[in-house]
């Protein structure tokens, strides 16, 4: 049974950084784009970052380009989400996602990042 | 950015009846290859939202067959021929045919 497990959330101030991460098994993790989607508690959901099989294409929704970075470990079945200069509309449930496109399939639990003083 | 534009927004539904939800979008989704690139999603009470259907009209796996997927270009519709109790929870669209992917606003869906 595929199963995303994201990991890292936590109350961060404004301005700082955290990491999340993505531990992914039951499936071809190399094989899946893999995205990360968050949402505001209560509200819809809004896309963030996508990174193709190899890390060879990357895409940032803008709101957090120059501020996120996405990144992929094969070898580790793995993808990240390094978060810097960190605001507090960043303040969401991040899901960790992955399909054989740019559709998700599969789904994380999701991790709460709240950006506050 | 590609504008993802559901209705309606809410609806009650009576069990073992149909439902509609409609999904627009501001420019055509569909892709060169032949397919479009319009996909479904439910997000169930307190849970992650999970994969309906895909490309337009692909029932995701294990889905069941009273949901199915139509439109194209820049008109959607997803369909529930009979209602059932664990369809409770918030439906988007969304594009993934460029970038930035984009989601509807959702459409909550309730049992009578």
């Amino acid at each position: 049974e595929a199963q995303l497990v994201e990991s890292g959330g936590g109350l961060v101030q404004p301005g700082g950084s955290l990491r999340l991460s993505c531990a992914a098994s039951g499936f071809s993790f190399s094989s899946y784009w893999m995205n990360w989607v968050r949402q505001v508690p209560g509200k819809g959901l809004e896309w963030v970052a996508i990174i193709k099989q190899d890390g060879s294409e990357i895409h940032y929704v803008d709101s957090v380009k120059g501020r996120f970075t996405i990144s992929r470990d094969n070898a580790r079945n793995s993808l990240y989400l390094q978060m810097s200069s960190l605001r507090a509309e960043d303040t969401a449930v991040y899901y960790c996602t992955g399909g054989p496109g740019w559709y998700p399939d599969y789904w994380g639990q999701g991790t709460l990042v709240t950006v506050s003083s | 950015d590609i504008v993802m534009t559901q209705s309606p927004l809410s609806l009650s539904v009576t069990p073992g009846e149909p439902a509609s939800i409609s999904c627009r979008s501001s420019q055509s989704v569909f892709h060169g290859t032949g397919y479009d690139s319009l996909d479904w999603y439910l997000q169930r009470p307190g849970q992650s939202p999970q994969l309906l259907i895909y490309l337009g009209s692909n029932r995701a796996s294990g889905v069941p067959d009273r949901f199915s997927g139509s439109g194209s270009g820049t008109d959607f519709t997803l369909k529930i021929s009979r209602v059932e109790a664990e369809d409770v929870g918030v439906y988007y669209c969304m594009q993934s045919l460029q970038t930035p992917i984009t989601f509807g606003q959702g459409t909550r869906l309730e049992i009578k």
